[in-house]
């Protein structure tokens, strides 16, 4: 079973707020990623991270930020949420070597922008 | 071109036949591939792993492989209900990103 954590599952917020997405792992993963997936549609990387102090934006561009100063935690910011960013954000991680493309993700946060 | 191709579905296969579901890349590069299983509502979980050409077995889940031809596939035999979701072929690509396809909705007939 997967220890990775996500919170807030649901976030319901006003446009312009501040807000930030958290996702911890127990697994001593160094790798982790966040990916954006609307309602049946498909994955998009928006950030990953290799290790403390790396991070790296992924292939669909975002307005949030990450920051990795711990190995277990890798949240993701929006400064000033708007109703595009409206959407379910998926933490993964996963360890190294052949174990690298295995990701074990989190339960998701669901973020509504009014 | 998309990095990962496959075909969205519905696939719809009678209940104790076998699925077959397919991907294509496009990094020639690529050494790892993996097929995820996602429920809806949920998060995608990893079912197979594949790295080398040819078959990969595990359970009722077959993984196969073809470097030349850019070409992955899943095979579920004997279909269950619960085999029911979307399945993500997902490639480790030459800038070491985990890349996702689309997904194949599958859905199996009682």
């Amino acid at each position: 079973e997967a220890d990775i954590y996500q919170t807030p599952r649901y976030l319901v917020i006003g446009t312009g707020k501040k807000i930030t997405l958290e996702c911890s792992q127990t697994m001593g993963h160094d790798k982790m990623y966040w990916y954006q997936q609307d309602p049946g549609m498909e994955l998009h990387l928006i950030h990953y991270s290799y290790g403390v102090n790396s991070t790296e934006k992924g292939d669909l561009s975002s307005e949030s930020t990450v920051s990795r100063i711990r190995t277990e935690h890798f949240p993701l910011t929006l400064e000033s949420a708007r109703p595009s960013h409206t959407s379910q954000y998926l933490c993964a991680s996963s360890g190294q070597g052949a174990l690298a493309g295995e990701l074990f993700f989190g339960e998701g946060s669901r973020l509504t922008v009014l | 071109q998309k990095e990962v191709e496959q075909n969205s579905g519905p696939l719809s296969v009678p209940e104790g036949a076998i699925a077959s579901l397919n991907c294509t890349y496009s990094d020639r590069v690529s050494q790892s591939f993996f097929w995820y299983r996602q429920y809806s509502g949920k998060s995608p979980e990893l079912i197979m792993s594949i790295y080398s050409n040819g078959d990969k077995e595990d359970g009722r889940f077959t993984a196969q492989l073809n470097k030349a031809s850019q070409y992955v596939s899943l095979l579920i035999r004997d279909s269950q209900p619960s085999d029911s979701a979307t399945y993500l072929c997902a490639v480790k690509n030459r800038d070491d990103k985990i890349i996702f396809g689309k997904g194949t909705r599958l859905h199996i007939l009682p």
